[in-house]
């Protein structure tokens, strides 16, 4: 079974620049999520989502980061502008569903790195 | 901010039993203890989760105490390539997963 994919693995782009990361989950999985993992800390969570839409958002500061899920399958999030305290891991994840502690196990992506001049 | 208490770090000799403790001495009835694990340059990866009862998977063994204020880790026989850091997380079902610092374990050959 292929595991979740994300793209690219590292970017290095300037302040104020624009970047997006992509995420491929693992197929049949209805939820996914975007964390982001600053040096040192553990993830974040910057949003949920069901299928194509939205169930948390809190964390997602959305003045700079946006993301959507079009087709309720794979998922892109952006920034913009980029910010020196961007600079972090962002992790995508998916899981079966989100509801039930034996069907919302997340599996995790291997992480995009940015970093931000 | 994360429910749980760890030690920030552990050593382990390898093939020896490693044994890492979690208070979460605020848990509530309805709230999972979860644990994942994050090796360098990866992605978390979810290793096992339990409510009350003592649980086993084919990567470790959670106990948790009988008042659930606290639980452990073991992994059995610890190998180089269990060296990484170990996340415990107390949640609701349907509740975000809420990452702390975690204990970084190094097994030492």
């Amino acid at each position: 079974e292929a595991g979740v994919a994300q793209s690219p693995r590292y970017k290095i782009i300037e302040k104020r620049q624009s970047v997006a990361f992509w995420c491929n989950p693992i197929s049949g999985h209805a939820t996914l999520y975007w964390y982001q993992q600053i040096l040192g800390q553990g993830p974040k969570l910057l949003i949920q989502f069901q299928n194509n839409g939205v169930v948390d958002d809190s964390q997602l500061p959305k003045d700079r980061f946006s993301a959507e899920r079009l087709k309720g399958v794979d998922s892109t999030l952006k920034i913009q502008p980029a910010k020196l305290e961007d600079s972090a891991v962002y992790l995508c994840a998916s899981s079966l569903t989100h509801w039930s502690p034996i069907t919302d196990t997340q599996y995790f992506g291997p992480g995009t790195r940015l970093t931000v001049l | 901010d994360a429910k749980t208490t760890q030690p920030p770090s552990m050593d382990c000799a390898e093939g020896r039993a490693a044994n890492l403790p979690c208070n979460h001495s605020t848990i509530s009835g309805n709230e999972y203890v979860y644990w994942y694990r994050q090796i360098h340059s990866q992605g978390p990866q979810y290793i096992i989760h339990g409510l009350k009862n003592n649980e086993t998977n084919e990567m470790a063994s959670l106990i948790i105490t009988e008042d659930r204020k606290s639980s452990t880790l073991i992994l059995p026989h610890a190998t180089l390539r269990d060296t990484a850091v170990y996340y415990c997380i107390v949640r609701l079902g349907n509740t975000p997963l809420v990452f702390g610092k975690g204990t970084r374990l190094s097994v030492i050959a």
